[in-house]
Parts: C-alpha cells; structure tokens; sequence
C-alpha cells in the first residue's frame, strides 16, 4: 500500500533556486495539505486543498505555491529559495465525511537552502 | 484562532510503567477533534488515537488511552506498560468542524524517552 508518497526524501538547493516537491496518494482522498516542520515549532500549516482545483493558504504561505490538477497530485513549489525554507516538508491527505478521519503522512522531505 | 499547548519539552519513562503527556486546547467552537500522533526517529507521522468533542467516553486504542476533561480543556495521552519502541516525538492536535476549516493545528510536541 503507497498511501502518500513524496518525493524526493532529500533536497539541497541554493539561494535563489526553484523547485517542486513532489506529493502523491493512492486513496482518492479529498483533503491534502503541506506542512513544514521545524525544531521547537511543530508542524504548521503552508497550504491546502479540499479538491481538484481548490486550494487556500494556510499559516505560513509565503514563499510557496501549490496546484491540485487531480485528485491524486498535490506539488508544492518553492519559487525562489531561502535559507528560512530550510525545513522538513510532510504532505498529508485525508478522506471526507466524518471529522474523525486521521490525516495520512507521507515520509517527508528534508530540504536544506544554503 | 485555535491553539494547542504542549507543556512538556520532554519526558522521561521507566520500561513498563505507564506515562502521561499533556495537552492543552484553546478553541471557542464547540465542535472539534483531537488526534495524537508520533513520531519516532525515523521522522513518519504514526496516527495514535482521536476524540471527539461529543464523545462521552474517553477514548482508548491498545495501550493507548485519552484522559479527555472538556471543561478543563485537556486530552492528555496515557500511554500503559512502556517500551523502548515508544521513544518518540508526541504530538497533539486539534480539527475544528467550523465551515472552511479542514486542516489541522500542531502543538510542539513532547519527547518521551523510555528507560529500560
């Protein structure tokens, strides 16, 4: 079973280069999001989608942007990096209907911007 | 806004005694739910346990459990009998079921570490 998956697991980039964080599930889930995590802060919030076509910021947007051609692909792009970008990214997806559905995870990426 | 506190940087265990890690909410909806997760060292997110404002019992998976207090604001998690597998990162968070709020808010985290 795939679940969600991302790509690439590590990633170092250079000031002022741009790229595409790959994310991926198998679940027909409606909900995906993107969240970074870094030390001491837990996990916040960049942006999100509630479906194809639909997506909305989320606590710490600026910087990154995000599309949802289709169900299954959620790419969140750097446009230019900075050092503050630094972080582990988590893509995570989630069914609809009841509330009570966990929010599934992929492995995460570790970008470092020098 | 919602906020999850997690007063406990982090914690230290005894091989099978049972430990309990904090977590506060601030929210003024009335519908919401609270989900535990860990992380272990090699950085996934596992999904533990959830509960539901409306839940009258407090909810348990294995040998995890939530001691929800509403009024208190509090679903800490009980974790029983510990192993060394349980050393980890500890998160808490909460989903609101306000329209347009789908996505959830982390607290920092609670590092346990189990002492054999």
């Amino acid at each position: 079973n795939a679940g969600v998956t991302q790509t690439p697991k590590f990633q170092v980039l250079k000031t002022g280069q741009s790229m595409t964080l790959q994310c991926a599930q198998d679940m027909n889930h409606e909900y995906m999001s993107w969240y970074r995590q870094d030390p001491g802060m837990g996990l916040r919030l960049i942006h999100y989608s509630v479906g194809a076509g639909i997506t909305d910021q989320g606590e710490v947007p600026n910087g990154y942007n995000v599309s949802r051609s289709t169900t299954e692909d959620f790419p969140l792009r750097l446009l230019s990096a900075a050092p503050s970008q630094t972080s582990v990214y988590f893509c995570a997806s989630r069914g609809g209907g009841a509330g009570n559905q966990p929010q599934h995870f992929g492995d995460g990426t570790r970008l470092s911007i020098l | 806004a919602q906020k999850i506190t997690q007063t406990q940087p982090g914690m230290f265990v005894q091989e099978k005694e049972a430990v309990t890690l904090d977590c506060t909410y601030d929210t003024s909806d009335q519908s919401y739910g609270l989900f535990w997760y860990k992380q272990p060292s090699s950085g996934e997110m596992i999904f533990l346990i959830y509960q539901g404002s409306y839940d009258e019992q407090n909810a348990t998976e294995g040998r995890y459990s939530l001691n929800f207090q509403k009024a208190r604001k509090s679903a800490n998690l009980v974790i029983s009998a510990s192993q060394l597998g349980d050393s980890a990162m500890y998160f808490c968070a909460m989903r609101v079921w306000a329209a347009g709020s789908y996505q959830l808010t982390f607290g920092k985290g609670t590092k346990l570490s189990v002492i054999p």
